[in-house]
């Protein structure tokens, strides 16, 4: 594997409340993304990075923020978790082509 | 609006018959084609992948077709094998990544 996690593997938390998920690479790859993947929608881009600092939205941003401020380190934040961000979320790494993938964070809102 | 389209959604085969996942999409600026196999409980996993100036890639039991002008790609398991039990996702990558909705396939010993 990819020296790739993510923190916490499991989160249950309630409505309203903010969730910050993590992901920590030991590659030193310059873009690293954050996705989630739900039944039927396949695997959806929230916010990507292309290098310390520097961040854009992907699709599914609304709701989400994200922090990079160690080429390692790549944080997703729920500012007000609601129901409809129940997922399983994916953090990937890659240097251009092809993207390796962490081992997931299932997330479940109440 | 869906960037890859991807079918079926599920898939069955029995064991040593060939696997075919077919995926389509628009954007011709998209440069680099590959595919994912993800288990449960894991994250997905790169399988292979094709650029567009190539028509076909193969390797070991897994081959990508590539149909430019028809902006067509797939990918054939050939003697289908209980352990490719999976869940595959075709790419299409730009700018961005795009993925398709993902196929389950289910290899019946």
């Amino acid at each position: 594997d990819a020296g790739i996690t993510q923190s916490p593997r499991h989160k249950v938390t309630e409505t309203g409340t903010p969730v910050t998920l993590r992901c920590h690479q030991t590659e030193n790859h310059r873009y690293m993304y954050w996705y989630r993947q739900d039944p039927g929608h396949g695997l959806r881009l929230i916010h990507y990075s292309y290098g310390v600092k520097d961040t854009d939205k992907g699709e599914v941003s609304d709701g989400y923020s994200v922090s990079r401020s160690k080429t390692e380190d790549f944080l997703l934040t729920l500012e007000s978790a609601t129901s409809s961000q129940t997922s399983v979320y994916f953090c990937a790494i890659s240097d251009h082509y092809e993207q390796y993938f962490g081992p997931g964070t299932r997330l479940t809102v109440t | 609006q869906q960037q890859v389209k991807q079918s079926p959604q599920s898939l069955i085969v029995q064991k040593g018959g060939i696997s075919i996942i077919n995926c389509a999409y628009e954007n011709t600026a998209f440069d680099y084609f590959p595919w994912y196999q993800q288990f449960p409980g894991k994250g997905p996993a790169l399988l292979i992948a094709i650029r567009p100036d190539v028509s076909e890639k193969k390797e070991g039991r897994f081959t990508i077709s590539f149909n430019k002008s028809a902006k067509q790609f797939s990918l054939h398991i050939m003697d289908s094998q209980p352990g490719d039990s999976a869940t595959y996702f075709c790419a299409a990558i730009g700018n961005q990544f795009y993925f398709g909705t993902g196929t389950s396939l289910t290899v019946i010993p």
